[in-house]
C-alpha cells in the first residue's frame, strides 16, 4: 500500500485567499483524522471522521475551517479566508478500526506544510 | 481539559539508555500512545499501553501506571538515527481520538 497521501506537500498564500489540503487514506482504514502541528501548540486534532460521517470537529479552530470527507477514499480540509496564523504542518492520518478503535495504530502521511504571508 | 506532560528536550550519548516520562490528567482514558517524529517527516507508531506495566519491543519499552496518570519510553542502545521528537498521546475516549503532548526533543550525541 501507499500509505496515507497527501497534497500539496507545500502551499504557500496569501492572507485572505482560500486553500484546499488534501488527503487519501490507506485502502480500508474507516478512521481519517486531520491534525495541525506548529513549534507553539504541538500536534493538535482538527477533526476526524468514521466511515467517511464527521464524529468530533470540536477542534476545528473557527467558521474558516472545514472539513469534508465524501467518500472512503479522500478528504479534504479547507480555509477560507486564510491567515497568516494558519501556517502550520497539515497532516492527514488513517487507522483501521479493526481493534475497536481505541487501540488502533494512526498512519500519517507526510503532511502539508502551508505558510499564509 | 486535558493535560499531557513531557520534558522539552534531553541529550543523552550513544550506547546509552535513556528515559522519556509524561504525566497526564485526561478526563477519560483509554490508552497511551508514543510516536516518533524526526525533523521534518511524519509521526511513527512506536508503542500503545492500555494495561499497566511494562511492555518491551526491541530496544524500546515502554511502561504505564495508570493510578499515577504517568509512563516512560526507555529507548535501550541508543543510536544516532533516535534522535528525534518522541510523542506521548492519550485517547480519552471516543472511537480512536488522540491528545498528543508537545513532544520530547532527544539528541543523541557521540
Amino acid at each position: 500500500d501507499a500509505g496515507v497521501i497527501q497534497s500539496p506537500r507545500h502551499e504557500v498564500t496569501e492572507m485572505g485567499q482560500e486553500v484546499t489540503l488534501r488527503c487519501k487514506p490507506i485502502s480500508g482504514h474507516d478512521y481519517l483524522f486531520w491534525y495541525r502541528q506548529t513549534m507553539m501548540r504541538g500536534l493538535e486534532l482538527l477533526i476526524y471522521f468514521n466511515n467517511n460521517v464527521p464524529i468530533d470537529d470540536s477542534g476545528m479552530p473557527e467558521d474558516r475551517f472545514s472539513a469534508k470527507m465524501p467518500n472512503a477514499s479522500f478528504s479534504t480540509l479547507k480555509i477560507q479566508p486564510s491567515e497568516p496564523r494558519d501556517s502550520a504542518v497539515y497532516f492527514c492520518a488513517s487507522s483501521s478500526g479493526l481493534a475497536g478503535g481505541s487501540q488502533d495504530e494512526q498512519f500519517f502521511g507526510p503532511g502539508t506544510r502551508l505558510t499564509v504571508l | 481539559g486535558q493535560n499531557i506532560d513531557q520534558p522539552t528536550e534531553m541529550t543523552a550519548t550513544e550506547g546509552a539508555i535513556v528515559q522519556i516520562n509524561c504525566t497526564y490528567q485526561t478526563s477519560g482514558f483509554n490508552g497511551l500512545f508514543w510516536y516518533q517524529q524526526h525533523a521534518g517527516e511524519a509521526p511513527t507508531f512506536l508503542s500503545y499501553n492500555v494495561l499497566d506495566g511494562l511492555e518491551e519491543k526491541g530496544r524500546f519499552s515502554s511502561f504505564l501506571s495508570r493510578s499515577k496518570g504517568y509512563s516512560y519510553l526507555l529507548l535501550k542502545e541508543l543510536q544516532m538515527k533516535d534522535s528525534a521528537s518522541y510523542l506521548c498521546a492519550v485517547n480519552t475516549g471516543g472511537g480512536n481520538k488522540l491528545t498528543f503532548g508537545t513532544g520530547t526533543q532527544l539528541k543523541v550525541e557521540l
